[in-house]
């Protein structure tokens, strides 16, 4: 059972537009999402992260939604650059250290 | 950041005999550290959660006598793959968390194939 789930596997964006990246979830008990950047053969690093508090958090050009009714939320990134490019996971956990990641999605910003 | 290390970065083997994957926090104690499993276009699987010190704490579905983890000190965690088997093929990326971060830190991962 999936608890966690990026439906686009890529996403195709120019450059200097707004990528959206989304991601659902099931687990209502989840309580802190966080958003992974991964390039090839490398670990992912930590992007931007929100609370089960909060429906927004920014930083710089990423901005992540959480829409807790609907068990979505999202990343935005604007404006998009070409080294952003690169595969995104949505990660969340409850109450806890243990990360459940969705699949990922490959962003490809075009220049 | 943090930053974890991962050694080898890659490993070939045939099938049946066992092999070890250090994961190494570089400038942190991780008292706390994952291993996590990667297959093509999927998501990231955690396998079991270890603490400094103690038993590794595995996942639904994983085989501990397969899957051997070590987290002997503050800086190093091993996972032995032993009898490896074609289907043990995978991306294996370790992730530390200790004082005075409260975050995952990842490691480059380990292409493992087996063959």
């Amino acid at each position: 059972d999936q608890q966690v789930k990026q439906n686009s596997p890529s996403l195709s964006v120019q450059e200097g537009r707004i990528s959206i990246l989304n991601c659902d979830y099931t687990n209502s008990m989840f309580d802190y999402f966080l958003w992974y950047k991964k390039y090839p053969a490398e670990g992912p690093t930590f992007l931007i992260s929100i609370s089960s508090i909060k429906d927004k958090n920014e930083d710089g050009r990423f901005t992540v939604f959480l829409n807790k009714s609907a068990k979505h939320l999202s990343l935005h990134i604007v404006p998009s650059q070409p080294g952003d490019s690169a595969v995104y996971f949505c990660a969340a956990t409850e109450y806890g250290n243990k990360l459940v990641f969705g699949a990922g999605t490959i962003l490809r910003v075009k220049s | 950041g943090a930053v974890v290390s991962q050694h080898p970065s890659w490993v070939i083997c045939k099938s049946g005999t066992s092999v070890k994957i250090e994961c190494r926090s570089l400038d942190f104690q991780a008292t706390t550290m994952f291993w996590y499993r990667q297959f093509p276009k999927q998501s990231l699987m955690l396998m079991a959660t270890s603490n400094e010190g103690s038993k590794a704490t595995y996942e639904q579905g994983v085989e501990k006598d397969k899957f051997l983890i070590n987290h002997a000190s503050l800086t190093l965690s091993t996972l032995t793959v032993t009898s490896a088997h074609p289907e043990d093929s995978s991306f294996y990326i370790c992730s530390a968390m200790g004082t005075p971060y409260n975050e995952q830190f990842f490691g480059p991962g380990t292409r493992l194939t087996v063959l």
